[in-house]
């Protein structure tokens, strides 16, 4: 089936210090998102990105469908930056997003 | 303030006990879903809706059942909950499915 790999499953860094997650599919994506889930459980789209690149703040997002991936990259982490980051694709439309699995993230101070 | 709402927040239950989780929504996306959260499995996707009176199945759409009676609601049935559905459900909506998705707060369900 369909796959969405992310990585790396867990990410520790020190506050201040940049990082790259990455997100792998298997298949031409009509769409790609990327997720923030928040300590207290609470989803936020970060962005909707099915090609190029994004920027909003601290954060940004590139996806190269050609290649099948996507980054997204978060400079100067801070501690509210911790949570888990999920990438979901569309394959085709009107088909349901698949999530990877996420990536962990942990910012200590 | 855009948003969509789920409830109840958190809820235990017993096994065979018919339970429902509203959710709703305020934009008037015509494209709602819900999905499971489970340790090590990310986020798969129980129904989903694309307008009113039209549902269907997604990736683990077993023991659950769905209606969208009016745009802005879509509960989440649960005929005889058995303890493999204890798990975090998220409600989610989109203009389309290929639209960016907002999220519900989240259900933590407990099926003892």
């Amino acid at each position: 089936g369909i796959q969405v790999e992310q990585s790396p499953p867990d990410l520790i860094l020190q506050e201040g210090a940049n990082s790259t997650l990455r997100c792998n599919f298997s298949d031409s994506v009509n769409n790609l998102q990327w997720f923030h889930q928040n300590p207290w459980g609470q989803l936020i789209n970060l962005f909707y990105i099915p090609s190029g690149t994004k920027q909003n703040g601290r954060l940004s997002a590139t996806t190269v469908a050609t290649e099948r991936y996507s980054l997204l990259y978060i400079s100067s982490s801070q501690t509210t930056d911790s949570g888990v980051y999920f990438c979901a694709a569309e394959y085709s439309g009107n088909t349901p997003l698949v999530f990877g699995k996420g990536t962990r993230l942990s910012v200590i101070a | 303030e855009a948003q969509v709402t789920q409830n109840p927040r958190y809820l235990i239950t017993v096994t065979g006990k018919k339970l429902t989780v509203t959710c709703s929504q305020n934009m008037n996306h015509e494209y709602m879903s819900w999905y499971r959260q489970d340790p090590g499995l990310g986020l798969r996707q129980i129904y989903y809706s694309m307008n009113v009176e039209v549902t269907d199945k997604g990736d683990v759409p077993e023991g659950y059942k769905v209606s969208r009676k009016e745009k802005r609601n879509f509960p989440l049935i649960l005929e005889s909950p058995s303890p493999n559905q204890t798990s975090l459900y998220f409600c989610a909506s989109s203009f389309s499915p290929s639209g960016t998705q907002y999220f519900g707060p989240g259900t933590r369900l407990t099926v003892l």
